[in-house]
Formats: structure tokens, sequence, C-alpha cells
């Protein structure tokens, strides 16, 4: 079962920041809290991942509270480019050491002019 | 540097037949992981290879199997196919295990 929580969808305005939630409020302390974004049932594309701290790359900013119950992902101007659907997703870390990603149902973001 | 590659990328096969998929990690990566996605369930795991051993396994029946090669490229069979098994297959590959995970394009199976 996923261990998160978006919203199905939202909108933004093309050249504004587009900001999207997400709710992990089970998350262990080891759990890293990972962004990826499918367009039209392409591979997801990795954006962004974090553990504790703020983490800031050439494509997205990720907020994680302090409790790291919940985080956002933050595209700063968003473009026509980003409509796709958003997963947060928590890495679980298995017993055998290995991981798994366990997706949720994601947020189909639309960006329009 | 190359992305991770699959094929074939487009597949139409009858129920009953049997489909190999094959996937390239990207170069220097030793895990592969596989993903099934349909619009009923989502993206699924399937199962993660390392150093040619199945690592971990997802919930799907034993008729889904899969092999990695000592090159780390990897193969997954799906035997005596269903309609149900008509999706999206994905691969991730991974510098190591636990790391972060780049996924290909994709594979669509059309069973009917």
């Amino acid at each position: 079962d996923a261990k998160t929580t978006q919203p199905p969808s939202m909108d933004c305005a093309e050249g504004r920041a587009a900001n999207l939630p997400c709710n992990h409020s089970t998350i262990s302390g080891n759990e890293y809290v990972y962004w990826y974004r499918q367009i039209h049932s392409q591979g997801p594309q990795y954006i962004i991942h974090g553990l504790k701290n703020n983490e800031t790359n050439e494509m997205a900013s990720l907020i994680i509270t302090e409790d790291r119950k919940s985080s956002t992902l933050i595209l700063p101007h968003a473009t026509l480019r980003d409509t796709a659907v958003y997963y947060c997703i928590v890495r679980v870390i298995l017993n055998t050491g290995f991981q798994k990603l366990v997706f949720g149902t994601g947020t189909r973001l639309l960006v329009s002019p | 540097k190359a992305g991770v590659t699959q094929t074939p990328r487009y597949l139409i096969k009858t129920r009953g037949q049997q489909v190999t998929l094959s996937c390239s990690p990207i170069s220097g990566h030793r895990s592969v992981s596989w993903y099934q996605q349909t619009p009923g369930q989502g993206l699924q795991f399937l199962f993660e290879y390392f150093s040619e051993t199945q690592r971990n396994k997802g919930n799907f029946p034993g008729r889904f199997s899969g092999r990695q090669f000592s090159n780390s490229r990897s193969e997954m069979n799906v035997s005596t196919l269903e309609l149900g098994d008509s999706a999206l297959y994905l691969c991730a590959s991974s510098l190591l295990v636990r790391e972060t995970q780049y996924f290909g394009p994709g594979t669509r199976l059309l069973v009917l």
C-alpha cells in the first residue's frame, strides 16, 4: 500500500509556481521521499528526493516539514511541458536491505497558458 | 550517458502466448527493477535484480519471471498471457541498491 496521499489534480498558470503537496504521516526515520513525474504514459522521470532537509536542483525544490509527515514539491516557473502526473513516493527499505518504490495515484498537474 | 532502453516498445500477443521483454540499464548501473502499470492498479513493483540474482519480488503470480545477465541487462518473461496482462511494463535501473532509480520508456503490451 502507498504510504503517501496526494490531491488527484491541480491547475497552474504558465509562469507561476506550482506547489504540489504530499502527506506521508507514517514515514519512518530512514525512509526517503522521492518525486517522479510521468508525461503521457512515458516512463516516470526522476525529479528530486530528500530525507530531512529541503533540497533544490535544476528542476524543482522539495520542502519537507520538520516532523517529516508532509512535503511540497515546488516547480518555480511552470511551463506547458510540466503538465504531467506527479508521484510522491516513500522509498521503502525492505528487511533484505533492498528498496521498493511504492507508487500512489499521483497528482495530475495541468499547466495552462 | 544513454538512458535506460527497453525493447520492444510495443507488442501485441494473444492469450496463452508468452512474451519476453528486454531492458538495458544505464551504463554502470547494476540494479534493475521492473514495474507494471495499468489504468486500474497503477504502478506496481514486479521484482528487482542485482548481481544476477532476484532480490525482491512483488505480489505477482509465478507466470511473471525475470533474469539478469552478467552485463546487468535484464529480461522479464510472462508466460500463458492473460487479457489482464495488458499493461505498460517499465524497467528502472540504479547504480547500486538503495540508489535513485531511473526509468526507461517502457514496453506497451497488448494481449488480445
